[in-house]
């Protein structure tokens, strides 16, 4: 099993630019997570997903869309990318919503000039 | 979901027990004490958590105080390899709101020779 996975692993974009992240994940898990983690600061809540086809809204969405179009993978997009957007994104999954344990990907850096 | 309060840093000599307190005053009935940590530039990995137990596992101890306002994750032998930020999350358990965690800033421990 590779767990949880993020591409790309580094990114710069410069201002205005549109990009995706991509998360997968092969635990068959049905809620994922996206965070960001700026410097100094423990991880916000994005967006997350309860199963295949929904998504909701986090602490910090704006600036922010998600897809789950397939169980497995967990999409993030900026549409116009932001130098207040540059930050560590880690993904995560878990099986039923339980806190027990949620399995982070190892962060996306990205850059935005 | 209750707010938790923890030193922003301590040390620990290795080999020694590491002590991480956790004060969690305002904790509701349903919501279970959580613990992470980030290694530096990883994602955060799941350590334990309990409700009003004591919990223990592979990798550490948690200590709940009766009226449950604060814990202690306890690191039985240090290593080098602990040296992390820590977490503490109080948040209520599966099937509530998503499953979603609110990262504070926690406790930078650092494990010396």
């Amino acid at each position: 099993n590779a767990g949880v996975t993020q591409t790309p692993k580094f990114r710069v974009l410069k201002t205005g630019q549109s990009m995706t992240l991509l998360c997968a994940q092969d635990m068959n898990h049905e809620y994922m997570y996206w965070y960001r983690q700026d410097p100094g600061m423990g991880l916000r809540l994005i967006h997350y997903s309860v199963g295949e086809g929904t998504t909701a809204k986090g602490e910090v969405p704006d600036g922010y869309n998600v897809s789950r179009l397939k169980k497995q993978n967990f999409l993030l997009g900026l549409e116009s990318a932001a130098p207040s957007q540059t930050s560590v994104y880690f993904c995560a999954s878990t099986q039923d919503g339980s806190y027990n344990e949620q399995f982070f990907g190892p962060g996306t850096r990205l850059t935005v000039l | 979901d209750a707010k938790t309060t923890q030193p922003p840093s301590m040390d620990c000599a290795e080999g020694r027990a590491a002590n991480l307190p956790c004060n969690h005053s305002t904790i509701s009935g349903n919501e279970y004490v959580y613990w992470y940590r980030q290694i530096h530039s990883q994602g955060p990995q799941y350590i334990i958590h309990g409700l009003k137990n004591n919990e223990t596992n592979e990798m550490a101890s948690l200590i709940i105080t009766e009226d449950r306002k604060s814990s202690t994750l306890i690191l039985p032998h240090a290593t080098l390899r602990d040296t992390a930020v820590y977490y503490c999350i109080a948040a209520p358990g599966k099937y509530n709101q998503g499953g979603k965690l609110i990262f504070g800033q926690g406790t930078e421990l650092s494990v010396k020779p």
